[in-house]
């Protein structure tokens, strides 16, 4: 089976940096994606992770581990428009690209 | 270049009455995908397909069918519409693992 697992919500203030964490436990892993979804829109791509360590993309960076089963994104200089749902997707086995998604985590930026 | 394209947009339906989604992308994508987005649950996915012409169940299957006859066509059928359907609905393209998925803006679906 499939367990993705993230904090339901977060706040936090503009102009800082924020870490929002997903652990999974999946049949198979190959690869992490972190998408970014506003209220009433559909998900956009933020980042892939498949091998251990740091992927930064401008203000947002993502970190795997496979051995502990985490991941985070990390999002600096926090902007208004930042607020919005950050979901977290497992792809399982080798050969299959379908993804396993959480229920996300919902992000408040506050002035 | 319109992306990935998901028709209607809203629609209400009555219990037991039958409709068809469609997803139209222009990018050749091979990979094509329905899940479903309900309050706490996060996206599931219902059927998805690898290329034209084939089709699987994902992990919510039921009460749907889909049909991928041409490439950039991927349309998810509700053959007799139930509450517990109501939902929004997107669909997602891919062509290069690495890249993820492009979804479309969705199909919010209301049955009464």
């Amino acid at each position: 089976g499939q367990n993705i697992d993230q904090p339901t919500e977060m706040t936090a203030t503009e102009g800082a940096i924020v870490q929002i964490n997903c652990t999974y436990q999946t049949s198979g892993f190959n690869g992490l994606f972190w998408y970014q979804q506003h209220a009433g829109e559909a998900p956009t791509f933020l980042s892939y992770n498949v091998l251990d360590g740091l992927e930064e993309k401008g203000r947002f960076s993502s970190f795997l581990s496979r051995s502990k089963g985490y991941s985070y994104l990390l999002l600096k200089e926090l902007q208004m428009k930042d607020s919005a749902s950050y979901l977290c997707a497992v792809r399982g086995r080798a050969g299959a690209n379908n993804l396993f998604f959480g229920t996300g985590t919902r992000l408040t930026v506050i002035p | 270049n319109a992306g990935v394209t998901q028709t209607p947009k809203f629609r209400v339906l009555k219990t037991g009455q039958s409709m068809t989604l469609l997803c139209a992308q222009d990018m050749n994508h091979e990979y094509m995908y329905w899940y479903r987005q309900d309050p706490g649950m996060g996206l599931r996915l219902i059927h998805y397909s690898v290329g034209e012409g084939t089709t699987a169940k994902g992990e919510v299957p039921d009460g749907y069918n889909v049909s991928r006859l041409k490439k950039q066509n991927f349309l998810l059928g509700l053959e007799s519409a139930a509450p517990s359907q109501t939902s929004v609905y997107f669909c997602a393209t891919q062509d290069d693992p690495s890249r993820g998925y492009t979804f479309g803006s969705g199909t919010r679906l209301t049955v009464v």
